[in-house]
């Protein structure tokens, strides 16, 4: 199955700065990859997301890269602000969806980023 | 984008008992639900899948006969603990996708305490 490797496990950023997290994926036939942010006690919730079928991504101040020959896909987050801090997840599932729409997302191990003032 | 409901956010239980949890999927049909749990500082760790009228298909490690998953309609699916113990004190999260949508989308949790 599936293994998603994420790091760092923390990382703190002063106000400003730019945030990188990075993951790594095993299952060549992964081709979907969310991003989540979850503050403490809440649900998941979906910032950017890329297909394989594209390199890049960018939605304002966030953006996804995506490296498939190295199985490798990172999270840049720039000019951060205190409410960017949060613990950040990538996931990465096959698509499309097989019958009944139970590909599965495969999470990697957590983000907590902390954004100091 | 969509919304998942998931109900209680929070319960507390005394070991042995069975708790029941609630994921309704409010504005679309759920062809497929995941069941997650995730303790403190954890990811979140996918125990089973479940397709509308189907039974549901377990992750290694989990116990079917103790995580109950129901799914009887396109829009309500349930975890039911049973014979809750203190280890099993989780965060669980449910999570929806239609048929033909990558998005999954996330209810709000239950917090479980098995005192």
């Amino acid at each position: 199955g599936e293994n998603v490797e994420q790091h760092p496990s923390t990382l703190s950023v002063q106000e400003g700065d730019s945030a990188v997290i990075k993951c790594t994926y095993s299952d060549s036939a992964s081709n979907y990859f969310p991003w989540y942010k979850q503050e403490l006690g809440k649900r998941p919730q979906l910032i950017i997301d890329i297909r394989s079928n594209v390199g890049e991504k960018k939605d304002q101040r966030i953006a996804v890269t995506l490296n498939k020959t190295a199985k490798h896909f990172s999270l840049h987050i720039t000019e951060t602000q205190p409410e960017d801090s949060a613990v950040y997840f990538c996931a990465a599932t096959p698509f499309p969806l097989l019958t009944g729409g139970g590909n599965k997302l495969t999470f990697g191990t957590g983000t907590q980023l902390k954004v100091e003032l | 984008g969509a919304v998942v409901s998931q109900h209680p956010s929070w319960v507390i239980c005394k070991s042995g008992t069975s708790v029941k949890i609630e994921c309704r999927s409010l504005d679309f049909q759920a062809t497929t639900m995941f069941w997650y749990r995730q303790f403190p500082k954890q990811s979140l760790m996918l125990m089973a899948t479940s397709n509308e009228g189907s039974k549901a298909t377990y992750e290694q490690g989990v116990e079917k006969d103790k995580f109950l998953i129901n799914h009887a309609s396109l829009t309500l699916s349930t975890l039911t603990v049973t014979s809750a113990h203190p280890e099993d004190s989780s965060f669980y999260i449910c999570s929806a996708r239609d048929g033909m949508n990558t998005e999954a989308f996330f209810g709000q949790g239950t917090r479980l305490t098995v005192v």
